[in-house]
């Protein structure tokens, strides 16, 4: 079946160092999605992708798709400690809107 | 009301026991889901409603039941689990227009089931 991997599976990071995760799809996909899940909490929506080539940003954050629609960056410019959970990215699993997660990447930021 | 709300939070329950998940939105999506997270690991699909119909379930053991009686409640009974059962249950709805398959989910807060 369909399989999102993600890497690295974990990032320790000192506080205003930038940090990078990166997932790849042996299949092109029609979208990408990034998901955060702080310490004890639930994933949480933080984009999609959908566009050959795509990047978009959210203050320190920066969504890459690339151009064949294979793989999927997020980037964190200067981390800070609120930064600190897990980051999926999921890929469509089929008709029903349901997601293939990547195994995620635990941040950790050290102050 | 951009909320999905879970109960209760936390359970422990026997295996003979007989429990449910309560999951509730209000923002007139369609498309409802059951996910089990374990630690340290990510999400892995369980079951999805459409339009209060289910059309997916991934091979999931007859002792989880679910049930939709309506378009904002998803349901999941819990009848002779296992031990390795334990972990968080988390719901989330998806706003599913024209059947297109794309969109965000919205999880819930998640329930910590542990099996005793």
């Amino acid at each position: 079946g369909q399989q999102v991997m993600q890497i690295p599976q974990y990032q320790h990071v000192q506080e205003g160092e930038d940090f990078t995760t990166y997932c790849n799809s042996s299949t092109t996909l029609s979208n990408i999605q990034w998901y955060k899940q702080r310490p004890g909490g639930h994933p949480v929506f933080l984009i999609q992708l959908v566009k050959s080539g795509e990047v978009k940003k959210q203050k320190r954050l920066t969504f890459q798709f690339g151009e064949a629609k294979k793989n999927s960056s997020l980037h964190i410019t200067a981390t800070q400690t609120t930064d600190v959970g897990t980051y999926f990215c999921a890929g469509p699993g089929g008709s029903q809107g349901n997601l293939i997660f990547g195994k995620g990447t635990k941040l950790s930021v050290k102050p | 009301d951009t909320e999905v709300t879970q109960t209760p939070k936390h359970l422990v329950m026997g295996m003979t026991n007989k429990k449910s998940l309560k999951c509730e939105q209000h923002m007139g999506h369609r498309a409802m889901y059951w996910y089990k997270q374990k630690a340290k690991k990510p999400p892995e699909l369980m079951f999805v409603y459409s339009y209060e119909k289910l059309s997916i379930n991934e091979s999931v053991p007859s002792r989880f039941s679910p049930e939709c009686p309506n378009s904002s409640l998803l349901n999941l009974h819990l009848h002779a689990l296992q031990p390795e059962d334990s972990a968080l249950y988390l719901c989330a709805s998806r706003q599913d227009l024209f059947g297109l398959a794309k969109g965000e989910q919205y999880f819930g807060p998640g329930t910590r089931l542990t099996v005793t």
